[in-house]
């Protein structure tokens, strides 16, 4: 297996536009979890999804962000508009149950 | 509430041991985990144990528990410039879907 698979590696936007992040879970994997690291924050959970379904949203900063999963192999988070204070490392991650997590190599998102 | 706490961080010669200590709040925790994460990657799983173990030993680490005072360490014995990076703690959540509470991670510099 390849691993989680995140797109874009690196991702530079101007202020208001529209991002779309994406992954690929582990291929079996029934979680999903969208991170988001900052030197200030460190990891924060943002959405979670077990078997498709979101779980847990709480982390989510407020309704400019957004995530879906529309099968097992892909989910996205999308950020409508962008803004500056959301530039970070988002990480999406993979599980079976409640083994360990799978992370993927992340999305440096940079918001000018 | 869920919280992981780290120091972070920690600084030793190649050659030496590294203790890394964590504790949580969570006394029915699963499993309980170690990530590293190196420069411009995700984090990697590194190592776990149950919480009925007391100690797990895997080559170089050793993971030690107690879980009276929700104490977790990992123990890196021959530390190697190789091994700096960002050491992240973390706790399985009862009754959840794989959800997991990471610390805000610890920084090793091993100086050569």
């Amino acid at each position: 297996d390849a691993g989680v698979i995140q797109s874009p590696r690196h991702e530079v936007t101007e202020m208001g536009q529209e991002v779309t992040l994406r992954c690929k879970p582990i291929s079996g994997h029934n979680s999903l979890f969208w991170y988001r690291q900052t030197m200030m924050r460190g990891l924060e959970l943002l959405i979670y999804f077990n078997n498709n379904v979101p779980i847990d949203d709480s982390g989510m900063p407020e309704d400019r962000f957004s995530a879906k999963m529309p099968n097992a192999s892909f989910s996205t988070l999308k950020i409508q508009p962008s803004e500056p204070r959301d530039s970070a490392v988002y990480f999406c991650a993979s599980s079976l149950g409640g083994g360990g997590y799978t992370f993927g190599s992340g999305t440096r998102l940079t918001v000018v | 509430g869920e919280d992981v706490e780290q120091s972070l961080f920690l600084s030793v010669r190649e050659g030496d041991s590294s203790v890394i200590n964590c504790t949580y709040t969570d006394s029915s925790s699963t499993y309980l985990y170690w990530y590293k994460q190196e420069p411009g990657a995700g984090l990697q799983l590194l190592t776990y144990i149950f919480s009925n173990m007391d100690m797990k030993q895997d080559q170089r680490l050793t993971v030690l528990l107690n879980k009276k005072d929700k104490h977790l360490s990992l123990r890196i014995a021959d530390t190697q410039t190789g091994d700096s990076a960002i050491y992240f703690c973390a706790e399985s959540i009862r009754g959840n879907t794989g959800k997991l509470i990471f610390g805000q991670g610890t920084t090793l510099q091993v100086k050569p």
